[in-house]
């Protein structure tokens, strides 16, 4: 059975700071992998994805993620932490040949000015 | 492209009713999906369409849950008998099969308050 780990369900980053957000996900092949962010009271929208190829992955609002397989990682990472980006951000993944994402229980990002 | 749009944003309503949620996808998608998520939660999937057909059904999926797409463009969920243990947001998200790995688009949600 598939399964998403997100570690720290609250993480707190200064201003400017790095921001790094952990998942990790068990799956018995690759599966696709995506970060969505989720604003106070509005649907999920997609930061960034991971099918096939390159393995670095950049998305919006200057994240990216980096699969590893060899630790069935796929951590988010910003050089640089705005307020704006306070949300919570949840890792997903999709079964090749499956229709449904499944979803980690989410990180909520604090930045503290 | 508007986005996936989803009526009401919130409803609330009284144990034991009914209520009804629609959901409009992005135009061209032809596949669309159910998710509830509950406080604290990831969404957890209920349902998907490819077109008008009705392809995977959740467990989580109760028999007071029903959802339809009619002519294949929009999508209602109805709860029947509606317990406390309902109250979640209810998000819709649609993809164009065979694009970019079927990449899901979310609405905004429809948060339901059961008293």
């Amino acid at each position: 059975a598939q399964s998403v780990t997100q570690l720290g369900s609250h993480v707190s980053v200064s201003e400017g700071a790095l921001v790094l957000l952990r998942c990790n996900y068990s799956s018995s092949v690759p599966p696709y992998l995506f970060w969505y962010v989720q604003y106070p009271n509005q649907g999920l929208q997609l930061l960034l994805k991971y099918t096939t190829g390159a393995t670095l992955v950049k998305g919006i609002n200057g994240f990216e993620a980096e699969f590893k397989k060899s630790e069935t990682s796929f951590h988010l990472t910003k050089p640089s932490a705005h307020m704006s980006d306070a949300a919570e951000y949840f890792c997903a993944v999709r079964q090749t040949g499956a229709n449904n994402l499944f979803f980690g229980t989410g990180t909520r990002l604090t930045v503290i000015p | 492209d508007t986005g996936v749009s989803q009526d009401p944003r919130h409803k609330i309503t009284k144990r034991g009713q009914n209520v009804t949620f629609r959901c409009d996808p992005i135009s061209e998608h032809n596949r669309l999906y159910w998710y509830r998520q509950t406080l604290g939660q990831g969404p957890e999937f209920l349902t998907y369409f490819q077109n008008e057909a009705q392809l995977e059904k959740s467990r989580l999926l109760s028999d007071r849950f029903s959802a339809e797409r009619p002519k294949g463009s929009f999508s209602t969920l109805e709860i029947q008998r509606t317990e406390q243990g309902d109250s979640a947001m209810y998000l819709c998200a649609s993809s164009l099969a065979g694009q970019d790995k079927n990449i899901q688009y979310f609405g905004a949600g429809t948060r339901l308050s059961v008293l």
